[in-house]
């Protein structure tokens, strides 16, 4: 009964390489959003949709594209990649509650190394 | 635009000491504040957050956080560290209303020494 979930937990590839990387969550909310965590754990939003429409897009090399099929799902796909890819990925999703707060809850992240 | 700062990359408490982590943020209206805790390999999760109402928030795990608009300040704090508190800790802060950027800060981790 996960709340947020990801796929792969672990990414090991080569430069050069197209990967994906996909989250689900089964809270209920509109709102979902991919964090990129670097190695000095600073974390910087990259995206966001509301109701599958995207609206937070970051200064994100266009090498990375957000796909949401449905409002549960929310995937990553990055193509191309680069040694500066490699990080954490967190995916997070949120709903407004009746105080208007927007409350993010997050997945477990994805290390991606890129060789 | 909104900041986040955390002036400590890194505290050290002995188990059971009480404990204090700094936050400071720049909003121009009233923010929505939030603290996450972040254990080894793992995702973040919420310990607490403040939008209005009484400045001082209570959170899981026994963690209060004192929304301070005089010093732009939401420190956290715990009065008996456990050894299972030792993690990364982030302050966050984001614009009320809507769903809109949220800011991290660059996080304090947190050691608990026996």
């Amino acid at each position: 009964d996960t709340a947020v979930s990801q796929t792969p937990k672990y990414l090991v590839t080569q430069m050069g390489n197209d990967k994906s990387i996909k989250c689900e969550q089964n809270l209920g909310h509109d709102t979902m959003y991919w964090y990129k965590q670097d190695s000095k754990k600073f974390l910087k939003i990259m995206f966001s949709y509301n109701n599958k429409e995207l609206i937070i897009n970051e200064t994100v090399p266009n090498r990375f594209s957000p796909k949401s099929p449905d409002k549960a799902h929310l995937n990553l796909h990055i193509n191309s990649l680069e040694l500066g890819d490699s990080a954490v990925y967190f995916c997070a999703s949120s709903q407004l509650d009746r105080e208007g707060t927007d409350t993010q809850y997050f997945g477990p992240g994805t290390r991606l190394t890129v060789l | 635009a909104q900041s986040v700062t955390q002036p400590d990359i890194h505290i050290t408490v002995s188990e059971g000491a009480s404990l204090e982590l700094r936050c400071n943020y720049s909003y121009g209206a009233t923010p929505y504040l939030f603290w996450y805790v972040q254990s080894p390999g793992q995702g973040l999760q919420l310990l607490l957050k403040y939008f209005s109402g009484d400045t001082l928030v209570q959170g899981i795990k026994g963690f209060e956080a004192e929304f301070k608009r005089s010093q732009s300040s939401f420190n956290l704090r715990k009065p008996s560290v456990h050894w299972s508190d030792a993690a990364e800790y982030f302050c966050a802060v984001g614009p009320s209303g809507g769903y809109q950027k949220v800011t991290f800060g660059t996080g304090t981790k947190l050691q608990v020494i026996p």
